[in-house]
């Protein structure tokens, strides 16, 4: 079974830190994704990686950057958190070619 | 972007009895997936359907997509308490780097 691992479930952080959000897949997936899901607004694509050291942005990429370095870890990055940027942050990862996308249980992340 | 709309938003129904939600897109297609939230954890994905495929069963899911209506219906048979969770609709279209957009789901909540 595919697993995608979150490094932490809930994370607290405050205004103006720098957060690193860590996402590790073991099915050497070429595809890596992060998410974040709001209620009322479904999940929303932040940024994804079709290989190493290539990134492009999804919907909402403002306040955020991106790091895939080896092929099985993605991480976000939020540059100076903002309380606007509370959330639930999802990671996922899938193969090349109309695949279905393999999630991590989520980071719910608060900025205060 | 917001590209899936799922109706109804929530759905609340006894065991044994069948749920269906339904899920309306925009634009063209590759496929269209289905996924389920269990509160506070990751999607997992539970179908996915090919554009050129009407009906597609797995256990007790039976998905119908209509290309020329832009949408699709899930239906879970007989259902059972453990069936309660948020069931999202993604949509995908094409190419190697399998970007789906989401839609703000349904929540079936199924009374035992």
């Amino acid at each position: 079974d595919v697993k995608v691992t979150q490094s932490s479930r809930y994370l607290v952080k405050r205004t103006g830190e720098k957060v690193f959000l860590e996402c590790v897949q073991d099915m050497d997936h070429e595809n890596m994704f992060w998410y974040r899901q709001d209620p009322g607004l479904g999940l929303r694509l932040i940024y994804f990686s079709y290989d190493v050291k290539m990134k492009e942005k999804g919907d909402i990429p403002e306040g955020y950057s991106v790091s895939r370095e080896k092929k099985e870890r993605f991480s976000l990055i939020l540059e100076s958190a903002s309380t606007n940027q509370t959330s639930m942050y999802l990671c996922a990862s899938s193969r090349r070619g109309n695949q279905p996308q393999h999630f991590g249980d989520g980071t719910r992340l608060s900025i205060l | 972007s917001q590209q899936g709309e799922e109706d109804p938003q929530a759905l609340s129904i006894q065991e044994g009895e069948n749920a269906t939600m339904n899920c309306s897109y925009k634009t063209s297609i590759n496929n269209l997936q289905w996924y389920r939230q269990n509160s506070g954890r990751g999607l997992v994905h539970l179908i996915l359907i090919r554009s050129n495929e009407r009906e597609k069963h797995s256990g007790r899911l039976r998905v119908t997509l209509d290309t020329s209506k832009k949408s699709s219906s899930l239906l879970i048979t007989a259902s059972r308490a453990a069936d309660t969770a948020s069931y999202f609709c993604a949509t995908d279209a094409g190419g190697a780097t399998n970007k789906l957009i989401f839609g703000t789901g349904t929540l079936l909540a199924v009374q035992p």
